[in-house]
């Protein structure tokens, strides 16, 4: 199974970028990468996912170099409404054959005004 | 924007007793979740349900867990002997698919206090 390592926690100012990095240095060759976001009291929401290069939506960007072993997510300009935990899954499929997302600690983002 | 609706949004019960929590998945979605999270701890996968029989599930989904899709639009998660370790914050998930690129999606929770 792919385990991943992102920060704890970032904070960051309204109308900033901020970038999240994931580590993911056992990502197998059909893993995809995928990141979700977690309001407080609410379920995870998909937020965007990449194989290799740069994906760009109209939420975010993820950002891939070429070896695979990390990505970025970019959340430009983020708004208070931004404050969320994200979290960066790979891979983890289940001995059934099937793949199930499994969410780790995440990043705490919190954003200041 | 079609969603996975939950219901009951938040339910108290008493330790030992029986608690069904209740999913209605997006309609042409095939593949069913039940997670969990315990406050402030992350989520964890219980149960994975496909063709009207589970695909996964992990070690947390005991004998005291089941799941079932009765009519065809509900998806229920039935916890049969409630503990106080179960209190936590139940999410059903579905998905169109169960490939790596397939995204769930989420309904906003049951949250279960046990007491």
């Amino acid at each position: 199974l792919a385990k991943t390592t992102q920060p704890i926690s970032m904070d960051s100012y309204e109308g900033q970028e901020v970038n999240i990095t994931c580590s993911h240095n056992n990502i197998a060759t059909n893993d995809y990468i995928t990141w979700y976001q977690q309001f407080p009291s609410q379920g995870p929401r998909f937020i965007i996912q990449g194989y290799k290069t740069k994906v760009t939506n109209e939420v975010a960007s993820l950002f891939i170099p070429a070896d695979r072993k990390s990505s970025t997510l970019s959340l430009p300009r983020v708004s208070l409404s931004d404050t969320a935990v994200y979290y960066c899954l790979v891979g983890d499929k289940a001995s059934g054959g099937s793949y199930i997302p499994t969410f780790g600690r995440g990043t705490s983002l919190i954003v200041h005004p | 924007e079609p969603e996975v609706t939950q219901t009951p949004s938040h339910q108290v019960t008493q330790m030992g007793q029986e608690v069904i929590l209740r999913c209605v998945p997006i309609s042409n979605h095939l593949y069913f979740y039940w997670y969990r999270q315990i406050l402030g701890q992350k989520v964890e996968f219980l149960v994975s349900f496909y063709n009207n029989e589970i695909s996964e599930k992990s070690e947390i989904f005991d004998d005291q867990f089941s799941v079932e899709r009765p009519d065809g639009s509900n998806f229920t998660l039935k916890i049969r002997s409630t503990k106080l370790e179960d209190s936590a914050m139940y999410f059903c998930a579905s998905s169109w698919d169960r490939k790596n690129t397939g995204e769930l999606f989420f309904g906003e929770g049951s949250r279960l206090t046990v007491l």
